[in-house]
């Protein structure tokens, strides 16, 4: 069955700093695969998506991320920080039917 | 406002209860589906329709809980008998088709007392 797996629950970073939100999956073919925000109060997201094609993946609010087959990773990328991304990410893997989402990663942005 | 939208946003209900949430997809939007969010969780596929067609249901959905999607347009989803465990954020999400990106509402909090 598939699965994802975020490592890291909480994770803190200066304003301005570089992120790295990691995302290991488990699925026996080449998933479709999806990061969302969710920011308080706020419904899900979607930062990018990752079905086919070009490895690195371009989203919104500057964020990118690279699908690595052979770690079978999906981590999120952001060169600069901005105190507005505090929010809950989480990366998610689909199939036909459904879609099983991680356990999220908070996020922490220190002034 | 175009989005998906469900309705309540928050309901505090008594154990033993009934309680009933609605959602309202994008317009157009063949697809619909519903999980479930405990907290510090991401969300749990409960199940999705297909027009109004209800192809799959997670084993998460018990016989206590009931979705309808009666004429393809706004789904509902019916728990009876709400326990504590029930206690969860309820959220929407549609797509145009199965390979396309689903939108979520902003979810219905649900308080089981």
């Amino acid at each position: 069955a598939q699965s994802v797996t975020q490592p890291d629950i909480h994770i803190t970073v200066s304003e301005g700093a570089s992120l790295e939100l990691r995302c290991n999956y488990s699925y026996g073919a080449t998933p479709y695969l999806f990061w969302y925000v969710q920011s308080p109060g706020q419904g899900l997201q979607l930062l990018l998506k990752y079905f086919s094609g070009d490895t690195l993946v371009q989203g919104i609010k500057g964020f990118e991320a690279e699908f690595k087959r052979s770690q079978s990773s999906f981590n999120l990328r952001k060169p600069s920080v901005h105190w507005s991304d505090a929010a809950e990410y989480f990366c998610a893997v689909a199939d036909l039917n459904d879609m099983r989402f991680g356990a999220g990663t908070r996020l922490t942005v220190k002034p | 406002d175009t989005g998906v939208s469900q309705d309540p946003r928050h309901k505090i209900t008594k154990r033993g209860q009934n309680v009933t949430f609605r959602c309202d997809p994008i317009s157009e939007h063949n697809r619909l589906y519903w999980y479930r969010q405990t907290l510090g969780q991401g969300p749990e596929f409960l199940t999705y329709f297909q027009n109004e067609a209800q192809l799959e249901k997670s084993r998460l959905l018990s016989d206590r809980f009931s979705a309808e999607r009666p004429k393809g347009s706004f789904s509902t989803l019916e728990i009876q008998r709400t326990e504590q465990g029930d206690s969860a954020m309820y959220l929407c999400a549609s797509s145009l088709t199965r390979e396309d990106t689903q939108y979520f509402g902003p979810g219905t909090r649900l308080t089981v007392l």
